[in-house]
């Protein structure tokens, strides 16, 4: 099975900044990578599929990067609305269709 | 609005048996194949079973296979998950989640707003 990793783990940023999530694969997805976000209480949102090609109604501020094992989700400057939950998945060569841990946004 | 809303969850025992449902609108139900993932309290997200638009193909985690069924009643817009020999580690919010293309091997794009199942004796 594929392995998916996130770092970091959690993270502590101000509105306004710029961040950088990571998400790696144990063997190559190709560019079959998605994220999602999740805010405390409610399900998973899509925001990124194809590893770079947001989803309907998510806005500029989020992209998406990589392929093969290295991914990247960037927020170009945070807003209140954007601390959450960050999951990546993969769904190449499932099942099954696996996660990473998640990366937290926490406002410092 | 396509929407998802599961129901179904509660309290059983260990050992016990439990069946979710996933009510479907907004979509043609019977054109996309759906999932079952589940989340433990304060943990991240496992992906659990898929089944095929037609519900002639199904998958499932090596965690619940040979104890849980996924179905479907495409003329009740309707996604299933029997749940058997419920142990205390499925203990989740399980959610329904609909592939965004009409078949296998692609993103989630719509969740329901999932449904907890508690297993404790």
């Amino acid at each position: 099975d594929i392995v998916m990793t996130q770092s970091p783990a959690t993270l502590s940023v101000s509105p306004g900044e710029r961040v950088t999530l990571s998400c790696r694969a144990s063997q190559s997805v190709s560019s079959e990578l998605a994220w999602y976000q999740q805010k405390p209480g409610q399900s998973p949102r899509l925001l990124i599929y194809g590893a770079s090609t947001r989803a309907t109604g998510i806005p500029a501020r989020f992209s998406g990067s990589g392929s093969g094992t290295e991914f990247t989700l960037t927020i170009s400057s945070l807003q209140s609305e954007d601390f959450a939950v960050y999951f990546c998945q993969h769904y190449n060569n499932w099942p099954p269709y696996t996660f990473g841990p998640g990366t937290k946004l926490e406002i410092k | 609005e396509v929407q998802l809303l599961e129901s179904g969850g509660g309290l059983i025992q260990p050992g016990g048996s439990l069946r979710l449902s996933c009510a479907a609108s907004g979509f043609t139900f019977s054109s996309y194949a759906l999932n079952w993932v589940r989340q433990a309290p304060g943990k991240g997200l496992e992906w659990v079973s898929s089944i095929s638009a037609s519900g002639g193909n199904t998958y499932y985690a090596d965690s619940v296979k040979g104890r849980f069924t996924i179905s479907r009643d495409n003329s009740k817009n309707t996604l299933y998950l029997q749940m058997n020999s419920l142990r205390a580690e499925d203990t989740a919010v399980y959610f329904c989640a609909k592939f965004k293309g009409y078949k296998f091997g692609v993103d989630f794009d719509i969740w329901g707003q999932g449904t907890m199942v508690t297993v404790s004796s």
